[in-house]
């Protein structure tokens, strides 16, 4: 297996330009999930998704971020308007089963918005 | 108050040293723990599961105080390939991640 593939891997944007993370997780894996890491605040879960349905958004920092997941095998993550604020790496992590820790994580996106 | 607190070092220690890292967490009501290893500029990685009676995986030992809400691992004969940041990490429904502890290891 691939492992989880994310992309873009970098992108570099202007503030107020919107902003489109993608995700593909392990193939058989029914939960997902959004994280953003900075030097400051750490690893942050952002949201999760189990067999595509979001369970838990409380850690999505404003109405500017949403996410999707229109099937087992691909999600978004979008930043509209993006703001400086939102220069990060945020990575995608997919497990499987209820009650599995073991996530497996993508190798991120480096946004940078100027 | 932070809800899992590690020392965010680094830690310099030279190849063939023993290194220990400590976690505290804040919720009691925690169900499992682990360390996750995440390499410069990559992702992270699980590295083992943290058992309450304590468990070894190798030159790795990892150890759980429920009482006093601690998580402990050692690291034992290092080697340059074990420079990493190593992340605590309790779970309660879903994954709290520490900040991280990084450690150099130095020839």
């Amino acid at each position: 297996d691939a492992g989880v593939i994310q992309s873009p891997r970098h992108e570099v944007t202007e503030m107020g330009q919107e902003v489109t993370l993608r995700c593909k997780p392990i193939s058989g894996h029914d939960y997902l999930f959004w994280y953003r890491q900075t030097m400051m605040r750490g690893l942050e879960l952002l949201i999760y998704f189990n067999n595509n349905v979001p369970i838990d958004d409380s850690g999505m920092p404003e109405d500017r971020f949403s996410a999707k997941m229109p099937n087992a095998s691909f999600s978004t993550l979008k930043i509209q308007p993006s703001e400086p604020r939102d220069s990060a790496v945020y990575f995608c992590a997919s497990s499987q089963g209820q009650g599995s820790y073991e996530q497996y994580f993508g190798p991120g996106t480096r946004l940078t918005v100027t | 108050r932070k809800e899992v607190e590690q020392d965010p070092g680094p830690f310099n220690v030279p190849e063939g040293a023993t290194v220990a890292f400590n976690c505290t967490y804040s919720n009691s009501a925690s169900q499992s723990f682990f360390w996750y290893r995440q390499d410069c500029r990559k992702e992270p990685k699980l590295l083992m599961s943290v058992y309450s009676s304590g468990n070894e995986d190798g030159r790795f030992t990892a150890q759980l105080n429920r009482a006093s809400q601690y998580i402990s691992l050692l690291i034992r004969d290092s080697k340059l390939s074990d420079s990493a940041t190593y992340l605590c990490v309790v779970a309660w429904g879903t994954l709290t991640f520490g900040k991280g502890t990084m450690l150099l290891v130095s020839p």
